[in-house]
Parts: structure tokens; C-alpha cells; sequence
């Protein structure tokens, strides 16, 4: 696998189930992101981490969950979702935090919350 | 606040020339990004400017002006292939990047 996979590619899920979405990335980078992505609105940022350390964490609600165990594995754990909540997960990577580097994108995770 | 305003959707003929503009206001300024996001995948990048100018890389062209708060992406030759969107993102004094929402670009035959 090259580049930054994502697992699910697709989910749909009850308000009342707890899911998890995958990302890992095999380009040795040091940030990994999480994005939500819906249509005609920009890119929302929601978590970034920098060596395991959440650095950034965008007012999101605690139904959003993530971890990263490691520099080349995010998860974000999904609880108690609302419909609002459907929308494309995208995971991305970059070598730094600095901004200034290209981000890596993972396909994403297109999540329905019925 | 800090927006980033690009059309929705632009319309051009295969093999012609178009031209997506992007206008940014953000607290400070630390280059600006775009990003092409064919239906369904990942965005991928395609240029960086913080300098003043045109930066052109095969096909496509990226041009900045930071006194104006102003970039487009330039693209010709235009092929089939190219009808995706085409995202717009500034980087701020915090180094965070303030995306747009897109500029879908369709190409007719």
C-alpha cells in the first residue's frame, strides 16, 4: 500500500451505533489530520496531531473521537451521531505541522447517519 | 473573520484556456494552496505560492497577489480528464490553512 488509505470507504450507521474509521498512512509522515468534507462548503478541519499529540482540535463535538497510537495510524471514533453529522471523512498527511507542507489525502470515508 | 471566496462551478470547452480565481482574507498571510479533487477521491495537490507572481508547471499555472488578497489557477489545453474541483486554501499567521469551498470546473467536448 502506498500513500494514505482509509477503511470504510463507505458507512451508514444508526444515531444509536458506535463506529470507528480507520486511516493509516505509509509515507513517514509527522501529521496526520482529520477533515469533513460536505458538499459546497469548504473543508472543515477537526483534529490534527503532530507525533502522536492532538495539537489542534476545532470545537468539535465529543461524539467525535479520535486516537493515534502511532505516527502512521488515526482512528475516529464515532458515538451518538446526528444526520447532520453524514458527510465525507477525509484523512490526510503532511511531513510537519508547519503548514507549509503539502497534505497527503486518503480517499475518504463517505459516512450516512440514518 | 477569515474567508475564502472561489465560484461554485465554471464551465469551459475541451482544449480551451480557463482561468479559476480565488480571493482570501485572512489574519496574516503564509502562502496559499491549491488542491484538485476529482468526484469521489482524495484531493492532490498541485501548487504552493507565497511570492508575488506565476508559477506554472506543465499545463497548469498558479498566480498570487498578495497585496490584492488574490490567486487563480490557470489552466490549459484543457483535457477531459481535468473536470474536477479545484480547491482554494490560504495558510494564516497561525499556519492553519483556510480552505474554500470549491470551484467545481466542467469541461465540454
Amino acid at each position: 500500500e502506498t500513500g494514505v488509505t482509509q477503511t470504510p470507504r463507505h458507512l451508514v450507521m444508526g444515531m444509536t451505533n458506535k463506529k470507528s474509521l480507520k486511516c493509516e498512512q505509509h509515507l513517514g509522515h509527522n501529521a496526520m489530520y482529520w477533515y469533513k468534507q460536505s458538499a459546497k462548503k469548504p473543508l472543515e478541519l477537526m483534529f490534527v496531531y503532530s507525533l502522536e499529540e492532538r495539537v489542534e482540535n476545532n470545537s468539535v463535538p465529543s461524539r467525535f473521537s479520535p486516537e493515534c497510537p502511532n505516527s502512521s495510524h488515526l482512528f475516529l471514533h464515532l458515538h451518538t451521531l446526528q444526520p447532520e453529522d453524514s458527510a465525507l471523512y477525509l484523512c490526510a498527511s503532511s511531513q510537519d505541522v508547519t503548514g507549509v507542507d503539502e497534505q497527503y489525502f486518503g480517499p475518504g470515508t463517505r459516512l450516512t447517519v440514518t | 473573520g477569515q474567508n475564502i471566496d472561489q465560484p461554485t462551478e465554471m464551465t469551459a470547452t475541451e482544449g480551451a484556456i480557463v482561468q479559476i480565481n480565488c480571493t482570501y482574507q485572512t489574519s496574516g498571510f503564509n502562502g496559499l494552496f491549491w488542491y484538485q479533487q476529482h468526484a469521489g477521491e482524495a484531493p492532490t495537490f498541485l501548487s504552493y505560492n507565497v511570492l508575488d507572481g506565476l508559477e506554472e508547471k506543465g499545463r497548469f499555472s498558479s498566480f498570487l497577489s498578495r497585496s490584492k488578497g488574490y490567486s487563480y489557477l490557470l489552466l490549459k489545453e484543457l483535457q477531459m480528464k481535468d473536470s474536477a474541483s479545484y480547491l482554494c486554501a490560504a495558510l494564516d499567521s497561525n499556519y492553519q490553512l483556510i480552505w474554500g469551498a470549491g470551484t467545481k470546473l466542467i469541461i465540454k467536448p
